[in-house]
């Protein structure tokens, strides 16, 4: 099955600073890569996502960049905040229609 | 629109109880999930339904039971509770599918096993 891995599990930047978290997949028929935010004791909510015929994405500060070829994706943060901290979880939509999550990164924002 | 709704919020159980935790989406999903996240960890698929009348197993599956009969309802069943599912269970849908699209998360629900 779908084997997903992120790295780094905690990242701590200074308030100003860029963050980008990393994520690896093994099934090449995977085509859809959302990321998602969840704060301490809240639920999950979707913050980008892309699909497997488009390379980047970006809204605002929050990018998304995909390299189906070496099977990995990342979440690039800039101009961080306070607010930006939380657990980040990456995910791949599979072929069976589930939805594999990564183990997440815990990002703090020092002000 | 309450989007995903799950209750009860918390629970507490004693090893070898039963429960039933309820989902529910009024936003006409086709898809939903279930999910438990353990302390400090990720999302782990437990089981998920692409329709009414269809479920499959995910990556957690055992100890675990579902049902889809509308689809606005998903429940998840545990028998005989383990100290090992304590854990927060989350649960989603989505409108097409998790390939392509965004998943809405509910409340979560807490579970204690002592």
């Amino acid at each position: 099955g779908e084997n997903v891995e992120q790295h780094p599990s905690t990242l701590s930047v200074q308030e100003g600073d860029s963050a980008v978290i990393k994520c690896t997949y093994s099934d090449s028929a995977s085509n859809y890569f959302p990321w998602y935010k969840q704060e301490l004791g809240k639920r999950p909510q979707l913050i980008i996502d892309i699909r497997s015929n488009v390379g980047e994405k970006k809204d605002q500060r929050i990018a998304v960049t995909l390299n189906k070829t070496a099977k990995h994706f990342s979440l690039h943060i800039t101009e961080t905040q306070p607010e930006d901290s939380a657990v980040y979880f990456c995910a791949v939509g599979t072929s069976y229609d589930k939805v594999i999550f990564g183990p997440g990164t815990s990002l703090s924002v020092i002000p | 629109n309450a989007g995903v709704t799950q209750t009860p919020k918390f629970r507490i159980l004693k090893i070898g109880q039963s429960m039933t935790l309820q989902c529910t989406q009024d936003m006409n999903h086709n898809y939903m999930y279930w999910y438990r996240q353990d302390p400090g960890m990720g999302l782990k698929l437990i089981y998920y339904s692409v329709g009414a009348g269809i479920t499959d197993k995910g990556e957690v599956p055992n100890g675990y039971n579902v049902s889809r009969s509308t689809t606005e309802d998903f429940p998840l069943r545990l028998e005989l509770a383990a100290p090992s599912q304590t854990s927060v269970y989350f649960c989603a849908s989505s409108e097409t599918g998790g390939r392509q699209e965004t998943q809405y998360f509910g409340p979560g629900t807490r579970l204690l096993v002592l």
